[in-house]
């Protein structure tokens, strides 16, 4: 079974720090992996794609490393703010799917950076 | 990216109603969209893969006769869902991907209570 776990499930960090957020993923053959960041009551925000021959993409504060071959990726936040308070998705599209380009999605990591 | 709008945003519907949920995709040509579903700090589920000109794509355990999936354009695609129950309440996102593309982009989502 495809599945993408997210560990931890909620972080508190006081501004400034840096932090990781973990996501694996049960099957090492993917098309890409997306992080996405979700605002309560709201839609989701693309944060960084990561196709499946890339190892690492950065954009700003953030970067997402991500190794196939042992399912993981990370999100790498650099010098946080209380602004990147927000629940953190890690997607898979999985190259062997049922489900064609849909994105499996873990349950995400609830972040509150405190001032 | 990609600009994704649904409509309406939050909808209160009595029990026994049907409720139309737009996905637009503005810029681009969408030949597919994907409906997810999110309960209270719950994951995004896959509910159906649409292919505009042909019917959609259910996952398991999604009623296709309860929830009714029209992609009849390249812009645009509805989920009406039929007789609504309580237990219906979530929230609604579309995503779209283009031809060949790679990455979804994702409206804001659509809030429904059945009461």
């Amino acid at each position: 079974k495809q599945e993408v776990t997210q560990i931890p499930a909620a972080l508190s960090v006081p501004e400034g720090e840096n932090l990781v957020l973990n996501c694996s993923f049960t099957d090492s053959a993917i098309y890409n992996l997306q992080w996405f960041r979700q605002d309560p009551g709201k839609g989701l925000t693309s944060l960084l794609l990561i196709q499946s021959s890339q190892r690492e993409q950065t954009s700003g504060r953030l970067n997402a490393s991500l190794d196939k071959s042992s399912g993981r990726s990370t999100l790498y936040i650099a010098a946080s703010q209380p602004g990147d308070s927000a629940t953190y998705l890690c997607a898979v599209r999985f190259t062997n799917s049922n489900s064609g380009y849909a994105l499996n999605f873990g349950k995400g990591t609830s972040l509150l950076v405190t001032p | 990216g990609a600009v994704v709008s649904q409509h309406p945003s939050r909808v209160i519907c009595k029990s026994g109603t049907s409720v139309k949920i737009e996905c637009r995709s503005l810029d681009f040509q969408a030949t597919t969209m994907f409906w997810y579903r999110q309960f209270p700090k719950k994951s995004l589920m896959l509910m159906a893969t649409s292919n505009e000109g042909s019917k959609a794509t259910y996952e398991q355990g999604v009623e296709k006769d309860k929830f009714l999936i029209n992609h009849a354009s390249l812009t645009l695609s509805t989920l009406t869902v039929t007789s609504a129950h309580p237990e219906d309440s979530s929230f609604y996102i579309c995503s779209v991907r283009g031809q060949g593309g790679s990455e979804q982009y994702f409206g804001p989502g659509t809030r429904l209570t059945v009461t």
